[in-house]
């Protein structure tokens, strides 16, 4: 089945040095990417969709130039978290969709990764 | 907008019992629902979907939920719990085609099956 590969899955860095987190679709082309932000024990909050060679669009209230969304590729998307800081940290999650429907009706999830800013 | 509810925080029961997560939606249009359960650290494994046809879904590790259209309610049910069971349950609803394909989660419930 269709599956993304999501690394690192645990990370630590210093506040104010960048991290950068990438999703591949192993065995399909991920037309769009959905990157999601967690907290303890709650729910997943979407922060960005990117389309591949398009601009991603942000959800109200993530900051774009803090949040960084490449998608050059249809089997490669990044996030990239500039100048982290320790209210960063939490699990993101990546969420690649294809046109095909491969997957869950088009849905496969990455195994999350777990960022700490100390 | 979409929207979907969880009212129940936690869910306990004990192993060999039934059990069943709740979960209402709010979409417009025909919705495409979705459950997924995700143990700690982890990200989604999914469970099973409704896009159409029949009401009762059938999903993996023996789930299965039933689509409510006049009750707007897709609860995930399991005829007998294990103590594997136990993890965390999300709802997602998405809008139907045409329209935004981002999934919307519920809160998510905590499902502890005791032994």
């Amino acid at each position: 089945g269709a599956v993304v590969s999501q690394h690192p899955s645990r990370v630590i860095c210093k506040s104010g040095t960048s991290v950068k987190i990438e999703c591949r679709s192993l065995d399909f082309q991920a037309t769009t990417m959905f990157w999601y932000r967690q907290f303890p024990k709650q729910s997943l909050m979407l922060m960005a969709t990117s389309n591949e060679g398009s601009k991603a669009t942000y959800e109200q209230g993530v900051e774009k130039d803090k949040f960084l969304i490449n998608h050059a590729s249809l089997t490669l998307s990044t996030l990239t978290v500039t100048s982290a800081h320790p209210e960063d940290s939490s699990f993101y999650i990546c969420s690649a969709r294809s046109t095909s429907g491969a997957g869950d009706y088009g849905y496969t999830f990455g195994s999350g990764t777990r960022l700490t800013v100390v | 907008a979409q929207s979907v509810a969880q009212p129940e925080d936690q869910v306990n029961v004990a192993e060999g019992n039934p059990l069943t997560v709740k979960c209402t939606y709010s979409v417009s249009g025909n919705p495409y629902l979705f459950w997924y359960v995700q143990y700690p650290n982890r990200g989604l494994q999914f469970l099973l979907k409704y896009i159409t046809g029949d009401n009762l879904v059938k999903g993996s590790y023996g789930f299965e939920a039933e689509f409510n259209k006049s009750q707007t309610s897709f609860h995930l049910k399991k005829p007998s719990a294990l103590v594997s069971d136990s993890a965390l349950y999300f709802c997602a609803v998405r809008a139907p085609a045409g329209s935004a394909r981002q999934l919307t989660f519920g809160s998510g419930t905590q499902l502890t099956v005791l032994p």
